[in-house]
């Protein structure tokens, strides 16, 4: 079973700061997820991470993807307010129903101060 | 405009008052899912669909059914909710097939309160 842990969960930071969160899974996971999620909203899909050294960039943000360390990291460059939320990895596992199932780690909430 | 919606946003009702929450995509998406977030535990899924008329269980079936009998929609039923099942609940879509990477696109949510 894919289980998914996310560290810190909670980060305060200082605007023009740069900083990482890193997100471990158990197990094979063939593809990794980050989601944002703004207080009271829904989830917003920033990156998806298909394969081996996989690197994405919006923006402050550049989510990577190691898998043979099974570990993915979401690095925000010179932090702005704005990008103040809580960020979710989420790993989807297995083959057939399961392949499209997210396990998610338990969030970080990023608050950047001025 | 392609979206997940949900229905209703907001919800309180008392224990054991049969209650649906909707779940409805315009984008034609095969895969539907259901989630609930609570503080401290995340995200966990609760049901499934593949397509339509198939359904399966997730990590939390407990106390939930649904059902799938147009692709565009998922409604979530609680038959007898408890307050154990207040929470914040999420239904998500994504395309079935390798091109579409399985990126689930979710709803707004729906806070529901069970006294």
């Amino acid at each position: 079973e894919l289980k998914v842990e996310q560290n810190p969960l909670f980060l305060s930071m200082q605007e023009g700061k740069n900083y990482t969160i890193y997100c471990n899974y158990s197990t094979t996971s063939d593809r990794l997820y980050w989601y944002r999620q703004d207080p009271g909203k829904s989830l917003e899909s920033l990156f998806v991470l298909l394969s081996n050294g996989a690197v994405k960039q919006e923006g402050r943000l550049m989510a990577s993807l190691d898998t043979k360390a099974r570990l993915s990291t979401l690095h925000i460059t010179a932090a702005v307010h704005d990008l103040s939320a809580t960020y979710f990895c989420a790993g989807s596992p297995g083959s057939g129903g399961s392949n499209y199932k997210l396990t998610f780690g338990k969030g970080t909430l990023l608050t950047v101060n001025p | 405009e392609a979206q997940v919606t949900q229905n209703p946003r907001y919800l309180i009702t008392v224990t054991g008052k049969k209650l649906t929450v909707t779940c409805s995509q315009n984008m034609n998406h095969e895969y539907m899912s259901w989630y609930r977030q609570d503080p401290g535990l995340g995200l966990r899924q609760i049901y499934y669909s593949m397509n339509v008329e198939v359904t399966d269980k997730g990590d939390v079936p407990e106390g939930y059914k649904v059902s799938r009998k147009e692709k565009r929609n998922f409604p979530l039923i609680l038959e007898s909710p408890s307050p154990n099942q207040t929470s914040l609940y999420f239904c998500a879509s994504s395309l079935r097939g390798t091109g579409s990477y399985n990126e689930q696109f979710f709803g707004p949510g729906t806070r529901l309160t069970v006294l």
